[in-house]
């Protein structure tokens, strides 16, 4: 067990959907991190939260959206789902907002899209 | 072209090979090297950390930096079955940057 959690491990919804992804970071990390992992386009950065602040944002999609909450968990929204979408979504998080050595991941959600 | 190039493979081995696996990168900024190495159905694990260029070895894994020639490098010695996963590698180019970028993963598989 890394210590990140993730919810759901497995969603499937149909296009034009809307779900929502929690992640919660290990203890005492501030930062957390949402990436996308499908096997044409590997492992691909979204969003980072620091402490409850959008810090860095990546390729991600008007669609989806996130926030991370006071107790630090953060959630991804992603909607207007389609079939593309489909894929595993991990949550990882770090100490600090310096990336001095690397994520901590979780075990990820397989969001199927049909 | 992407920032990060690595063989997707898949690899396959006898039980107690030496492994080599590799990437090669083109953003001459990146300064943190990673490997992570994922097993089915988990997410990625970190297997190994370096700055800048050299050697850095733990146990049964060595991993090499070459930033002249931007490829780096992750040799598993005595392979086992249980090394049976996929390996990353992964970047970044400042430790106050915020994201690594990765590639694409090369699926290995030690036979026994």
């Amino acid at each position: 067990d890394s210590g990140v959690t993730q919810t759901p491990k497995h969603l499937i919804t149909a296009t034009g959907q809307r779900v929502t992804l929690r992640c919660s970071p290990r203890s005492g990390d501030l930062s957390v991190y949402w990436y996308q992992q499908s096997l044409d386009q590997g492992l691909q950065f979204l969003i980072q939260y620091y402490n409850g602040e959008e810090r860095a944002k990546g390729n991600i999609l008007e669609r989806f959206s996130a926030q991370q909450f006071p107790d630090l968990h953060s959630e991804l929204n992603l909607s207007s789902l389609e079939l593309g979408d489909s894929a595993l979504y991990f949550c990882a998080s770090s100490a600090a907002g310096l990336l001095v050595d690397g994520y901590t991941f979780g075990s990820g959600t397989r969001l199927t899209v049909v | 072209q992407k920032e990060v190039e690595q063989d997707p493979g898949p690899l396959s081995v006898p039980e107690g090979a030496i492994v080599s696996l590799n990437c090669t990168y083109s953003n001459s900024a990146f300064q943190y090297f990673m490997w992570y190495r994922q097993y089915s159905r988990k997410g990625p694990e970190l297997l190994m950390y370096t700055y800048s260029s050299g050697n850095k070895e733990d146990g049964r894994f060595t991993a090499q930096v070459d930033k002249s020639s931007k490829y780096i490098s992750l040799f598993i010695r005595d392979s086992q079955p249980s090394d049976s996963a996929t390996y990353l590698c992964a970047m970044n180019k400042d430790k106050g940057a915020q994201k690594l970028v990765f590639g694409q993963g090369t699926r290995l598989t030690i036979n026994p």
